[in-house]
């Protein structure tokens, strides 16, 4: 199975500034046919995740540009800019390269 | 807007079966993957199970293959996920995805005696 690591586990930000998650994948999810099959998805305080990038680096429909991913085949980041209080929750990786899909731990963001 | 709202969640004793659904709305359901992914309380996502458009492939976690069947009805744009021999590892909030992109409000599932 593909292992998603990201790092940091929990980050505090002072709102307005900004906030990097990263995540690391134990297999290039770099497909043949050019696309990298990694996604980033926000789960806010009691509610259901929401995806905010798909392919790397392909905004969500809804999400605010605030929001971005880049990458290599095996390195990703999220970048958040001008983090806002409504950007608060646990932030995952996830690789929808090959069965089993599989995610990363999750980062936990809270505003200082 | 893409709906998913699912259903079917509650106590089960373990080795029991139960049967979720997952009633879809606002896209042409016949068209499109859909998925389920579990949420252990306060633990992670994990992906348990895929199937194809037209029903004709489905794909399993290793832990729920031979228990959990993943099925649809186009017809009625629906996804079901039959659960049998639960086990208390299996106590999570089930969710109904589209393709992993859009996600239901989720339901719980709690195996205990």
């Amino acid at each position: 199975d593909i292992v998603m690591t990201q790092a940091p586990l929990s980050v505090s930000v002072t709102p307005g500034e900004s906030a990097s998650i990263s995540c690391r994948s134990s297999k290039s999810l770099l497909h043949s046919n050019g696309i990298t099959y990694v996604y980033w998805y926000l789960q806010k305080p009691g509610k259901s995740p929401q995806l905010l990038i798909y392919r790397m680096s392909n905004l969500a429909s809804g999400v605010p540009d605030r929001f971005s991913g880049s990458g290599s085949e095996t390195d990703f980041t999220l970048k958040i800019s001008r983090v806002e209080a409504e950007d608060v929750g646990i932030y995952y990786c996830g690789q929808l390269l090959e069965n089993p899909y599989t995610f990363g731990a999750g980062t936990k963001l809270e505003l200082k | 807007e893409v709906q998913l709202v699912e259903s079917g969640g509650g106590l089960v004793q373990p080795g029991r079966s139960m049967k979720l659904s997952c009633a879809a709305s606002g896209f042409t359901f016949s068209n499109y993957g859909m998925a389920w992914v579990r949420q252990a309380p306060t633990k992670g996502l994990e992906w348990v199970a895929t199937i194809s458009y037209d029903g004709s492939s489905t794909y399993y976690r290793d832990s729920v293959k031979g228990r959990f069947t993943i099925s649809r009805d186009n017809a009625k744009s629906t996804l079901y996920l039959q659960m049998n021999s639960l086990r208390s590892e299996d106590t999570a909030t089930y969710y109904c995805t589209r393709g992993l992109l859009q996600w239901g409000q989720g339901a719980s599932v709690t195996v205990s005696s």
